[in-house]
């Protein structure tokens, strides 16, 4: 089964602050998020692979919540870099299955 | 080079023709997969490998068979194309699966008219 994104789509003005979330009804053993550009495949950002685990990456930071079966990309002080589509993807079995994604839009 | 390639990437074909996408990663890592994009569907699992001939269905394998005779080799065949299957299509690698991030390669755009 497939995660669950929230927003569908966001628009920022550069500097301001976001929260993508994904959330799965299955449990989960490790969490993925991406970002994929326009025209171009998904590049890795981050893993977190134990519940109450928060990575960060320069201004772009994540949480799991094992109990809750979600997790959480925040991005602080956006950039017109940020702007992509940002995907969760979340273990299975043996394979992962990714949400169908958060447009984000960092506007000047 | 070093990474993962994609060939093609483009491609056009008629209905009812077999067609393969090839997939190479020069790293060795031991899972490679097969993703379908689409609009409103985000990435969708095709098939996967965990290591040289051993192949597992994900969620839409009907239409598509795969092989891997060898580590870096992963291709992906539509053995009848449908225009259903119209997509960018990923192939990805990972080292260690769910505990390691995967790399995409530049994708396949596809046509089946």
């Amino acid at each position: 089964q497939q995660p669950v994104q929230s927003p569908q789509a966001v628009i920022l003005r550069e500097g301001e602050d976001a929260v993508i979330n994904c959330s799965s009804s299955k449990a989960l053993y490790s969490v993925h998020w991406y970002r994929q550009k326009h025209g171009e495949a998904p590049v890795f950002l981050m893993i977190l692979l134990k519940g109450g685990e928060q990575k960060g990456h320069e201004k772009i930071s994540a949480s799991f919540n094992e109990k809750k079966q979600q997790s959480s990309l925040y991005l602080t002080a956006s950039q017109l870099s940020y702007s992509g589509t940002y995907f969760c993807g979340t273990g299975g079995n043996n394979d992962m299955r990714f949400g169908a994604g958060t447009r984000l839009t960092v506007k000047p | 080079d070093a990474g993962i390639t994609q060939s093609p990437r483009y491609k056009i074909t008629e209905t009812g023709r077999q067609v393969t996408l090839m997939c190479h990663q020069t790293w060795s890592h031991s899972y490679m997969f097969w993703y379908r994009q689409d609009l409103g569907h985000g990435l969708r699992l095709i098939y996967y490998s965990a290591a040289a001939d051993i192949t597992d269905k994900g969620e839409v394998p009907d239409g598509y068979v795969v092989s891997r005779s060898k580590t870096e080799n992963f291709p992906l065949t539509l053995e009848s194309a449908t225009r259903s299957q119209t997509s960018v299509y990923f192939c990805a690698s990972s080292e260690g699966h769910l505990a390691s991030g995967y790399t995409f390669g530049s994708g396949t755009r596809l046509t089946v008219v």
